[in-house]
């Protein structure tokens, strides 16, 4: 199976600030078939991006998603403090369909 | 509107039986693939499978086949995710999500609320 690794584990930064999340995948993730999520506390997952750099509906152009093969980057843009959570990729590329360890974002 | 619900919280004890379901609204249920996504107390997402209900195909994780079965009910809109004996160890959160479009390949674009299922002796 394709094991995805995130990093960092956690990431706090400051409203305004620049937040850039990695996913690198033990094999390729072929037709950039990932998705980020993210998870806010008592709540389920929220799509953002799909397809590893097309946003979901509602999502606004602060999130960018971006790479191939088997690296890829999440990218949020002039930080707000909504943007708090736990932000998770997935890969949908090869049965099954597995999830990273996710990025724990703090807005300070 | 797409909507998906879950069925509520499950206390169980080791060895016992359950089905949890997942019914949705607003498209046609048999032309999307809905899926089963674990969360255990404080843990990541685990996919568990997923399930075509045109024509009942699922496919499974190797770490959830032969413990538990997927099935969905095309007359009402039902997917379920059924345990015939239960463990301690599958307490968790279990969440039922839709894939974003009709292809076997997809992300999850739709998310159930979940539901907790607590297996205590």
């Amino acid at each position: 199976e394709i094991v995805l690794i995130q990093s960092p584990d956690t990431l706090s930064l400051s409203p305004g600030e620049r937040a850039t999340l990695s996913c690198r995948a033990s094999q390729d993730v072929f037709s950039s078939f990932l998705a980020w999520y993210r998870q806010t506390p008592g709540q389920p997952p929220r799509l953002l991006i799909f397809g590893a750099s097309d946003r979901a509906t509602g999502i606004p152009d602060r999130f960018s998603g971006s790479g191939s093969g088997t690296d890829f980057t999440l990218v949020i843009n002039r930080l707000e403090p909504e943007d708090v959570g736990v932000y998770f990729c997935q890969q949908y590329a090869r049965s099954p369909y597995t999830f990273g360890q996710g990025t724990k974002l703090e807005i300070k | 509107e797409v909507q998906v619900v879950q069925s509520g919280a499950e206390v169980k004890k080791p060895g016992e039986s359950l089905k949890i379901s997942c019914q949705t609204s607003g498209y046609p249920f048999t032309d999307y693939w809905i899926g089963w996504v674990r969360q255990m107390p404080g843990k990541d997402l685990e996919w568990m499978g997923i399930i075509y209900p045109g024509d009942s195909d699922a496919r499974y994780s190797p770490s959830f086949e032969g413990h538990v079965t997927i099935s969905a009910d095309k007359s009402i809109n039902t997917a379920y995710l059924h345990w015939s004996s239960l463990k301690t160890s599958d307490t968790a959160i279990y969440y039922c999500a839709r894939h974003r479009r009709n292809s076997r390949y997809s992300a999850f674009g739709n998310w159930g609320q979940g539901t907790l299922v607590t297996v205590s002796s």
